[in-house]
């Protein structure tokens, strides 16, 4: 079975550029999960979404970043435009349902470098 | 604000060594406790959780973890290393008075296992 799908791997851009990173969840997934990884701290949750439904954003910066995920599926998660600060790493997880007791299973994350 | 504790940053210990990572939070409800590692070049993945019953609960690859309530603590430990368990170990805290799972993850802590 496949696991999440991230992309890209690595991206390196310079600040006030918009970048856009791509998750694909494990198959029959419903609920998925955007984190954000910083140098040196573990895993902060952005956004959850249940089928397509946004169900928590309170810790989205919504005034540089949107996400969306259309059809229930596939995400994407945009910052627009990107400042020095926003680099680190960007992880997608999915889970059978958004319940405590469903395991999240990690992507392998996206490495942002803004210049 | 709700937050996880991990005591050590870096430990370095031979192989054979026992190991012991320390998790606190701070937290009063009721929890459910969890450990992710992460192993160089892979994405996270769950090594081993606690909901209810047992405190002492088995994971994966010989580790194992104990729930002790009146210390808000959810140490992990493995009688002895090996050389393949070097990676990042991540305590994380799911607060069950929402019914979802939002995760509350710690620093985490880089076990070096020297052959």
């Amino acid at each position: 079975e496949a696991g999440v799908v991230q992309s890209p791997r690595y991206k390196i851009i310079e600040k006030k550029q918009p970048v856009a990173f791509w998750c694909n969840p494990i198959s029959g997934h419903n609920t998925l999960y955007w984190y954000l990884q910083n140098l040196g701290q573990g895993p902060e949750l952005l956004i959850r979404y249940e089928n397509e439904e946004a169900v928590d954003d309170s810790q989205l910066p919504k005034d540089r970043f949107s996400a969306e995920r259309l059809k229930g599926v596939d995400s994407t998660l945009k910052i627009q435009p990107a400042e020095l600060g926003d680099s680190a790493v960007y992880l997608c997880a999915s889970s059978l349902g958004g319940s405590s007791w469903n395991e999240q299973f990690f992507g392998p994350g996206t490495r942002l470098t803004v210049l | 604000a709700q937050s996880v504790s991990q005591h050590n940053h870096h430990v370095i210990l031979s192989e054979a060594a026992s190991l012991e990572l320390g998790c606190n939070y701070s937290y009063g409800g009721t929890v459910n406790l969890f450990w992710y590692v992460q192993y160089p070049g892979q994405h996270l993945q769950l090594l081993l959780k606690y909901f209810s019953g047992d405190p002492l609960v088995k994971g994966i690859k010989g580790f194992e973890a104990e729930f002790i309530k009146s210390k808000f603590s959810f140490n992990l430990r493995k009688p002895s290393v090996q050389w393949s368990d070097t990676a990042e170990y991540f305590c994380a805290v799911n607060l069950m008075n929402t019914g979802f799972q939002k995760l509350v993850f710690g620093t985490g802590t880089r076990l070096l296992v020297s052959p």
